[in-house]
């Protein structure tokens, strides 16, 4: 079955800091790859896709490439602010039962 | 215009007694899903509808029943509720195409005491 692995938080950074979220997955065909961003209190918010091979999602200054020969599509931010803090969660999405599938969520924690 | 609404925000009540949240989108999409996060901010799916057709019927308690009046609303009932049904409940929809994101609503934090 489908599955997707992601590194375990919390993490913290200083301010302006470099952000690397790994995240790996394993599943049948081709799917697409997605990170969902959710802040306290609120639902999952769509942050950026991927729907093939070398495809980079971008968003908020956030970027991620669909990297079909190492199975991963890492999340990373070359400068990070407070209001970046929040949960961030990788998916795939393969057809057929249109049911996706979550990492177990990587807590950001940004502090001044 | 809230694009996926979900009511109540909060919902407490003791063990035993049975409960509803409601789930409705706005934004056109055929399939509507219901997820449960545990304290862990881990996300489970339950549910999934399309079309008013159940399609995912995850390993979930049969406690739990959803109902999908029109592919515009999903709701969920939950009888005999445990404390471990303790969670945020999140309703969310989609076009259900691969490729295609899904909509959260802001979930429900059921408490269950």
């Amino acid at each position: 079955g489908n599955s997707v692995t992601q590194m375990e938080g919390p993490v913290t950074l200083s301010e302006e800091a470099f952000l690397t979220i790994n995240c790996t997955y394993t599943a049948t065909g081709y799917p697409s790859l997605f990170w969902y961003v959710q802040y306290p209190g609120e639902g999952l918010q769509l942050l950026l896709k991927a729907t093939k091979a070398d495809d980079k999602g971008s968003n908020k200054g956030f970027e991620a490439t669909y990297r079909k020969e190492t199975t991963s599509f890492h999340l990373e931010k070359g400068s990070v602010q407070v209001s970046d803090s929040a949960v961030y969660f990788c998916a795939l999405y393969s057809g057929g039962y249109q049911k996706v599938t979550f990492g177990i969520g990587t807590k950001l924690q940004v502090i001044p | 215009d809230t694009a996926v609404s979900q009511t109540p925000k909060y919902l407490v009540t003791q063990m035993g007694n049975d409960k509803s949240i409601k789930c409705e989108q706005n934004l056109g999409h055929d399939t509507m899903y219901w997820y449960k996060q545990d304290s862990k901010k881990f996300l489970k799916i339950m549910f999934s509808y399309n079309n008013k057709e159940l399609i995912i019927n995850e390993t979930v308690p049969n406690r739990f029943s959803p109902k999908s009046p029109d592919k515009a609303h999903l709701n969920l009932h939950i009888n005999s509720l445990e404390l471990g049904d303790s969670a945020v409940y999140f309703c969310a929809s989609s076009q259900g195409r691969v490729g295609s994101p899904l909509h959260f609503g802001n979930g429900t934090r059921l408490t269950v005491t």
